[in-house]
């Protein structure tokens, strides 16, 4: 059975620092996508990245950038030089296909609180 | 702009009572999605639905119904057989991967409490 694990339930880092967010992820199937997001208090889900099984890259989307180690099962999260604002919930998430019409549903983690110390 | 609609935001039940959580998008979207999240914990899948009057159960889907008699709308009805209702409710859709802006797109979600 698919599983997404977040080991880390809380975080504190300096401002300015960059930091690694931990996310290890267990399926069978060769095709699926690994997927970050973002979850302030607000409650909204903001996507961050996107790393699908069969990029040879890693991806990157501004300050954000996905460790994909798909040996290692890792899909761990780099955030360069963090901000106050980055203060969340962070989620990692692994897409798998359930249907014949290609659509994919979503298994999520526990999560990680990231606290930007000033 | 497209997007997906929840309402109500906020959302108080009585003991005893079915409630229907309002979910609208303007994606085309074929696929949609009900999450429950808990305090502190991830989202987990109650019902999934990949075209107009087909749908799933998801991992927690008991006490749960829905509907997908259009292809824009997907309510959710928590009966009164959840035990547990309170939650913060979230309702996503997407598309294929490999037909256009892959990706899940999230309402803003309800928060349900019983009263």
């Amino acid at each position: 059975a698919q599983k997404i694990t977040q080991t880390q339930p809380g975080m504190f880092v300096q401002e300015k620092e960059a930091v690694t967010l931990d996310c290890t992820y267990d399926t069978s199937d060769p095709s699926y996508g690994l997927f970050w997001y973002k979850q302030p208090s607000s409650g909204e889900m903001i996507f961050l990245i996107y790393q699908g099984s069969y990029d040879q890259q890693n991806a990157t989307e501004g300050r954000y950038s996905l460790n994909f180690q798909k040996a290692r099962k890792s899909a761990n999260l780099v955030i360069s030089a963090s901000q106050l604002g980055d203060s969340a919930m962070y989620f990692c998430a692994m897409s798998l296909k359930w249907s014949n019409f290609g659509n994919e549903k979503l298994t999520f983690g526990t999560g990680t609180r990231l606290t930007i110390i000033p | 702009d497209g997007g997906i609609t929840q309402s109500p935001k906020y959302l108080f039940r009585k003991e005893g009572q079915n409630v229907t959580l309002s979910c609208e998008q303007n994606l085309n979207h074929d696929a949609m999605y009900w999450y429950r999240q808990d305090p502190g914990q991830g989202l987990r899948l109650i019902y999934y639905s990949q075209i107009v009057n087909d749908f799933q159960k998801g991992d927690i889907a008991e006490g749960y119904s829905v509907s997908r008699e259009k292809k824009e709308s997907f309510p959710l009805t928590v009966t009164s057989a959840q035990k547990n209702p309170t939650a913060f409710y979230l309702c996503a859709s997407s598309i294929p991967r490999g037909t256009g802006a892959y990706g899940y797109t999230f309402g803003s979600g309800t928060r349900l409490t019983v009263v």
